[in-house]
């Protein structure tokens, strides 16, 4: 099956510095990599995915980028925030095609220092 | 729209004991999804239903069940709860149009003494 490594486990960060999160994976099958964010005490939300058949998606402060080839694929936050502070998962889909389940990394605690 | 719910949002069970964590949705998704989360590992898939009338193992099923009752609700059972299972539960669903994009409920505390 689908294993997903993620790197850091914890960052932190300066306010108004860029943050990078890392995840390799490993079923080269995989083609759907979301972002969820998770606050404390709350449930994941996604903030950005991206498929396989694109390298780069931006959205406002975030953005994904993805290396088929190594199989891996990263999470870039510019321009941090207080309100950025969370703990960030990535994730990639089952080869079966989409319905079949998420495999998650363990997750970057990510501290926005004042 | 509520999205997904789950209840209970709090359990302390003692080990041996059975309950059933409920779910639902009124996104009319197809697919829907158990995960539990524990610290430092991530959420890890326990049972997922691709459609209504289907059930399929995830990563993780052993000491579990479930039931697709239509397709709105799918729950989960703990038979015999061990102190293994403490964890945070969630469930979560996604649509045909997208069915990689996965909306997660607001979890179960389970705590298993």
């Amino acid at each position: 099956g689908e294993n997903v490594e993620q790197h850091p486990s914890t960052l932190s960060v300066q306010e108004g510095d860029s943050a990078v999160i890392k995840c390799t994976y490993s079923d080269s099958a995989s083609n759907y990599f979301p972002w969820y964010k998770q606050e404390l005490g709350k449930r994941p939300q996604l903030i950005i995915d991206i498929r396989s058949n694109v390298g780069e998606k931006k959205d406002q402060r975030i953005a994904v980028t993805l290396n088929k080839t190594a199989k891996h694929f990263s999470l870039h936050i510019t321009e941090t925030q207080p309100e950025d502070s969370a703990v960030y998962f990535c994730a990639a889909s089952s080869a079966g095609g989409g319905a079949d389940g998420l495999t998650f990394g363990k997750g970057t605690h990510l501290i926005i220092q004042p | 729209n509520a999205g997904v719910t789950q209840t209970p949002k709090f359990q302390v069970l003692k080990t041996g004991q059975s309950m059933t964590l409920q779910c639902a949705q009124d996104m009319n998704h197809n697919s829907m999804y158990w995960y539990r989360q524990d610290p430092g590992m991530g959420l890890r898939l326990i049972y997922y239903s691709a459609s209504e009338g289907t059930t399929d193992k995830g990563e993780v099923p052993n000491g579990y069940n479930v039931s697709r009752l239509n397709k709105r609700e799918f729950s989960l059972r703990l038979e015999s709860a061990a102190p293994s299972q403490t964890s945070v539960y969630f469930c979560a669903s996604s649509g045909w149009q997208r069915p990689y994009e996965q909306y997660f409920g607001p979890g179960t505390r389970l705590t298993v003494t």
